[in-house]
């Protein structure tokens, strides 16, 4: 089953403005990872929040984590066309030497100029 | 300093051949993980390997799917008698420890024909 789901599951916004994407997870996680996705390319990874973390920043992207609540958010402030992209949560779990990534099905961001 | 390179990029089979998909870690990474993506979706796991051992391929069909990661060499991702489903794109990624950012590779873009 998934573990992160997006939210919402495409968002399009004029340049300048802020883009918000939500996350949401099922199991204790060791840390969330953020990645994006350009058009049939790899993943880019982005941010990675700690389990014991509630905040980090990193340039125009800000993360937040409430692990009570188990969801995360990305923030993108004054976008840009060329943030226009797939953006993923990605959450680590681990049991012994397992340390597993498992990704959301995405919100597809476009950007428009 | 190269990244996860996969190879081939693109890669085109017939219904009952066999597909091969090359992962070259990032130097001195020691965690593999393969992901397969159809279009307009997120990234499934299949199968998690560390140097010589598989330790999570619950995400991987049982019949017709291997990987492996020798000591020596690229990751390889197997696929046996390969059918019109099988078609997706297949990315690897690679860690130097858990807890840290994956860094992925370009995908192999299957086409099963």
């Amino acid at each position: 089953s998934q573990q992160g789901e997006e939210d919402p599951q495409a968002l399009s916004i004029q340049e300048g403005e802020n883009a918000t994407m939500n996350c949401s997870y099922k199991t204790s996680i060791n840390n969330l990872q953020w990645y994006r996705q350009n058009s049939g390319r790899g993943l880019v990874h982005l941010i990675l929040i700690r389990s014991n973390e509630r905040e980090k920043h990193s340039g125009r992207l800000r993360v937040t984590l409430d692990t009570s609540k188990k969801s995360s958010s990305l923030l993108i402030t004054a976008s840009r066309a060329a943030d226009t992209a797939s953006y993923f949560c990605a959450t680590e779990t681990s049991g012994g030497s397992n340390y597993k990534l498992t990704f959301g099905k995405g919100t597809l961001l476009t950007v428009n100029p | 300093n190269a990244g996860v390179m996969q190879n081939p990029r693109h890669l085109v089979r017939r219904r009952g051949q066999e597909a091969r998909l090359r992962c070259s870690p990032v130097k001195g990474h020691s965690h593999v993980y393969w992901y397969r993506q159809l279009p307009e979706e997120g990234l499934k796991f299949m199968v998690y390997l560390q140097k010589e051992n598989i330790i999570d391929e619950s995400g991987m069909p049982k019949e017709r799917f291997s990987a492996e990661f020798p000591k020596e060499g690229p990751s390889i991702l197997r696929i046996q008698q390969v059918v019109r489903g099988d078609s997706a794109a297949y990315f690897c990624a690679s860690s130097p420890l858990g807890g840290t950012e994956a860094f992925f590779g370009q995908g192999t873009r299957l086409t099963v024909v």
